[in-house]
């Protein structure tokens, strides 16, 4: 069963820390992997993308990575700002089908002065 | 570059009532999609179109929701009568390329309460 699953469910950082927010699927054969950012209230907004042959991707302070193997995902946040509040959802692609897109959950990060 | 439309931001209603939501989306993007999103959970698909077609309809409950497509455009996805676990955020997403690396660009949603 195609599945994706994120941790923790939520997280509370004080500002200018770092932290690291989990996601695993069983999604397979694999296309690609999308981090979502959503503010309170907002659509949310592509982060960043990982496909099979990349394994680091950053933007800014976040940082994206890949294990195909093991089917993990990881985003790695540094020195957090308040504005980087927000949920995280992390989104597989299967390869095939129409409705190929597999929604995490999310994680609900707050960051506190 | 305009981004996706959604109408309304909030609605209040009372079961048994009904309710439609309306989106536009980029222009140009051909697949348009709607997601319930309910509090603390990731948006769940309801329906996908490609241009004015239906692609995936599977977990839209057909006896009380209904969308459409009209020329392609904008959408507008309904709901008759509303029961009280319809409350949730109707998010409308569309995209310029729908399979491979296709991003999805969201609309803020349209926040259902159901009393």
């Amino acid at each position: 069963k195609n599945q994706v699953e994120q941790s923790p469910q939520s997280l509370i950082i004080l500002e200018g820390k770092n932290c690291t927010l989990q996601c695993n699927y069983t999604v397979s054969p694999f296309s690609n992997l999308r981090w979502y950012k959503q503010d309170t209230g907002r659509g949310p907004v592509s982060l960043t993308i990982m496909t099979f042959s990349e394994n680091t991707k950053s933007n800014g302070r976040y940082t994206a990575t890949l294990d195909a193997d093991t089917k993990q995902s990881s985003l790695h946040i540094t020195a957090s700002q308040l504005s980087d509040s927000a949920s995280y959802i992390c989104v597989v692609r299967h390869q095939t089908g129409a409705n190929n897109l597999f929604f995490g959950t999310g994680t609900r990060l707050t960051v506190i002065p | 570059e305009a981004g996706v439309a959604q109408s309304p931001r909030y609605k209040i209603i009372e079961k048994r009532q009904s309710v439609a939501f309306w989106c536009n989306p980029i222009s140009g993007h051909a697949t348009l999609y709607w997601y319930q999103q309910i509090l603390g959970q990731g948006p769940k698909l309801l329906i996908q179109f490609q241009n004015n077609g239906v692609v995936d309809d599977s977990q839209l409950p057909k006896d009380r929701f209904s969308a459409e497509r009209l020329k392609g455009v904008d959408s507008t996805l309904k709901i008759q009568p509303a029961k009280l676990e319809d409350s949730a955020v109707y998010l409308c997403a569309s995209s310029l390329i729908p399979q491979n690396t296709g991003e999805l660009f969201f609309g803020e949603g349209s926040r259902l309460t159901v009393l």
